[in-house]
């Protein structure tokens, strides 16, 4: 089955610096890649999302990568705000006939005013 | 419903108990997830069904742990003999037919067994 890895576990930037969150997958039939951003007891929530027959989407100050030819996928945050600040977790959807979507363990951003 | 409801928010049990958590899902979403989520983790994925059925329950630790659908839209997630082990958050989440990818989320039961 499919296994997310996610690093760093904890990301401390000052406000307006650049952010980027990195994760591996193991499945390469896994064709959709989204990113969740969870605030302190909040549910975690959709902020982007890319497939697989493309290499990159922005939206506005977050973009994200995919490479899957080394499996592997990042989030990028550009002109981080204290807002920012939240748990976010990268996942895949199984590829191989399944529809499970497995989670990265997450990284703690923290941006600092 | 405007989004995914989960009751109770928070249910306090004693270790042996049994627990029922109830997800209502987003009206028309055929494909229902259920996750675990404990301190510091990413979700961790216990169950899917599409419609009625457990299309996939791989996740599930043990069989003390049973999920229902018997309507396709309400769902029941069953904890028998409770372990301090159990406590964690848990979060079901729906999406429109399990081909889209988005997963739409409740905000969680936290449970709680002493």
């Amino acid at each position: 089955g499919e296994n997310v890895e996610q690093h760093p576990s904890t990301l401390s930037v000052q406000e307006g610096d650049s952010a980027v969150i990195k994760c591996t997958y193991s499945d390469s039939a896994s064709n959709y890649f989204p990113w969740y951003k969870q605030e302190l007891g909040k549910r975690p929530q959709l902020i982007i999302d890319i497939r697989s027959n493309v290499g990159e989407k922005k939206d506005q100050r977050i973009a994200v990568t995919l490479n899957k030819t080394a499996k592997h996928f990042s989030l990028h945050i550009t002109e981080t705000q204290p807002e920012d600040s939240a748990v976010y977790f990268c996942a895949a959807l199984e590829g191989t006939g399944g529809f499970k979507t497995i989670f990265g363990a997450g990284t703690r951003l923290f941006v600092k005013a | 419903g405007a989004g995914v409801s989960q009751t109770p928010s928070n249910k306090v049990t004693e270790k042996g108990k049994y627990v029922e958590l109830r997800c209502d899902p987003i009206s028309g979403h055929t494909a229902l997830y259920w996750y675990r989520q404990s301190l510091g983790q990413g979700p961790e994925f216990l169950i899917y069904f599409q419609g009625t059925g457990a299309a996939d329950d791989s996740g599930l630790p043990n069989d003390r742990f049973f999920a229902v659908r018997p309507e396709g839209s309400v769902s029941t997630l069953k904890i028998q003999r409770t372990e301090r082990g159990d406590s964690a958050v848990y979060l079901c989440a729906s999406s429109a037919n399990g081909y889209t990818g988005e997963l739409f989320f409740g905000e969680g039961s936290r449970l709680t067994v002493l």
